[in-house]
């Protein structure tokens, strides 16, 4: 199975932009997925695909992806942005794998 | 209103059983794929099971693979996991969630509240 490598935290000050990224092998051939969980609560899909936001999420969460690596960017973060994200995409076996997350702390 | 409520969380012991479910509501359940995803405490998510709408389709991750089963009762809208051979490393908050339906990929876009796993003796 493949795995997907996240940095574990990553802080922006209120209103920055800031770049969550997620690097695997999976990545060269397959678009992943961002969900958003804060504590407590069960996870929500924020992106997914190449550049695709659910209804009801906001215009400032952004996706890209290049080789290997796809990034989230959030585009003037907003304090109820602080969450844990992660990142997941199939594997070669056409089965699901998740990163380890990353925290993000709005300053 | 669409949703996915899990159930059958509790203490389990190590060697035990323990079955999940997962009621859904508010969305034609036997078109959608679902899965299984677990979270340890403190720690990130890891996906346990897929099985297809029709139920047809079935995969596990290799930490599960032979002792959990995944199951789904599309005249009920209820999914299943059926734990046995329970370790300690079971412990966790099991989520089910809704497959999108992409094209070759996994995308989750429904996620239950989750339901509690503790293996302890």
């Amino acid at each position: 199975s493949s795995e997907l490598t996240q940095d574990p935290a990553v802080s922006v000050a209120l209103g920055q932009t800031v770049r969550i990224t997620c690097q695997g092998d999976s990545l060269r051939n397959f678009y992943a997925g961002w969900y958003q969980q804060k504590p407590g609560q069960a996870p929500v899909l924020v992106l997914y695909g190449k550049n695709n936001r659910p209804s009801g999420i906001p215009d400032r969460f952004s996706g890209s992806s290049s080789g290997n690596t796809a990034s989230l960017t959030i585009t003037g973060a907003q304090a109820e942005d602080e969450a844990d994200y992660y990142c997941n995409c199939r594997d070669s076996s056409a089965n699901v794998v998740f990163g380890g997350g990353t925290k993000l702390t709005v300053l | 209103e669409v949703q996915l409520l899990e159930s059958g969380g509790g203490l389990g012991q190590p060697g035990g059983s323990l079955r999940l479910s997962c009621a859904a509501s508010g969305f034609t359940f036997s078109t959608d794929a679902m899965s299984w995803v677990r979270q340890a405490p403190g720690k990130g998510l890891e996906w346990v099971s897929a099985i297809s709408g029709s139920g047809g389709g079935i995969s596990y991750a290799d930490s599960v693979k032979g002792r959990f089963t995944i199951s789904r009762d599309n005249s009920k809208n209820t999914l299943y996991l059926q734990m046995n051979s329970l370790r300690a490393e079971d412990t966790a908050v099991y989520y089910c969630a809704k497959d999108l339906g992409v094209t070759n990929n996994w995308y989750f876009d429904l996620w239950g509240r989750g339901t509690l796993v503790t293996v302890s003796s």
